[in-house]
């Protein structure tokens, strides 16, 4: 258990939808990264966020947004909902928001029907 | 374009026997290294770490070595056993101030067979 939670760890739902992937980073982390895994495409960066403020991009939709609250926790929301988009999304977090030594959470495997 | 490239998708070794995973990137300003191991329905789980102003860093059954004029790395288990299966992610990072993101491979999922 990495001590990085995140909610819900299943989603369902239709094209042009919008969700919210939610996550808790580990006690004391003030730094929250989002990643997406697609089925061939590995794990890509989408976005970091640091101690409430965003810290790095990468490659992150426009339809995609992502804030890190006052208490540290974070929310990826996903709007406008494409096929394309079914992917797992993996949260992980680290104290310094340096790169090295990332704890994920278990993820959120998003399905768009 | 791929910066870091894990090119065997997959590898199947005998329980026992040394796993060999490799990692080659194209971005010669890469300067910190990292191997995940990620287990099925889990996130991926920090294994061990290069800088780039080593060659080699060993944990245990687990040591990464980097040519940084092949601009290669690899990880080596041994000996390697059946808890090891998983698949292994490869991911580099280069100091850019507060920009620095870590890229990834796409994977080798390892089979250790008893």
């Amino acid at each position: 258990d990495s001590g990085v939670t995140q909610t819900p760890k299943h989603l369902i739902t239709a094209t042009g939808q919008r969700v919210t992937l939610r996550c808790s980073p580990r006690s004391g982390d003030l730094s929250v990264y989002w990643y997406q895994q697609s089925l061939d495409q590995g794990l890509q960066f989408l976005i970091q966020y640091y101690n409430g403020e965003e810290r790095a991009k990468g490659n992150i939709l426009e339809r995609f947004s992502a804030q890190q609250f006052p208490d540290l926790h974070s929310e990826l929301n996903l709007s406008s909902l494409e096929l394309g988009d079914s992917a797992l999304y993996f949260c992980a977090s680290n104290l310094r928001g340096r790169t090295d030594t990332q704890y994920f959470g278990p993820g959120t495997r998003l399905t768009v029907l | 374009d791929q910066q870091v490239k894990q090119n065997s998708p997959s590898l199947s070794v005998q329980e026992g026997r040394i796993s060999i995973l490799n990692c080659d990137y194209t971005n010669s300003m890469f300067d910190y290294f990292l191997w995940y191991k990620k287990y099925p329905a889990e996130g991926p789980t920090f294994l061990i770490s290069i800088s780039s102003i080593k060659d080699k860093n060993e944990d245990g059954r687990f040591t990464v070595f980097l040519n940084k004029s092949a601009k290669h790395l690899s990880l080596h288990i041994v000996p390697s056993q059946p808890g090891d299966s998983a698949v292994y992610f490869c991911a580099a990072s280069a100091n850019a101030g507060n920009n620095r993101k870590l890229i990834w491979g796409l994977g080798t999922s390892l089979a250790v067979n008893p």
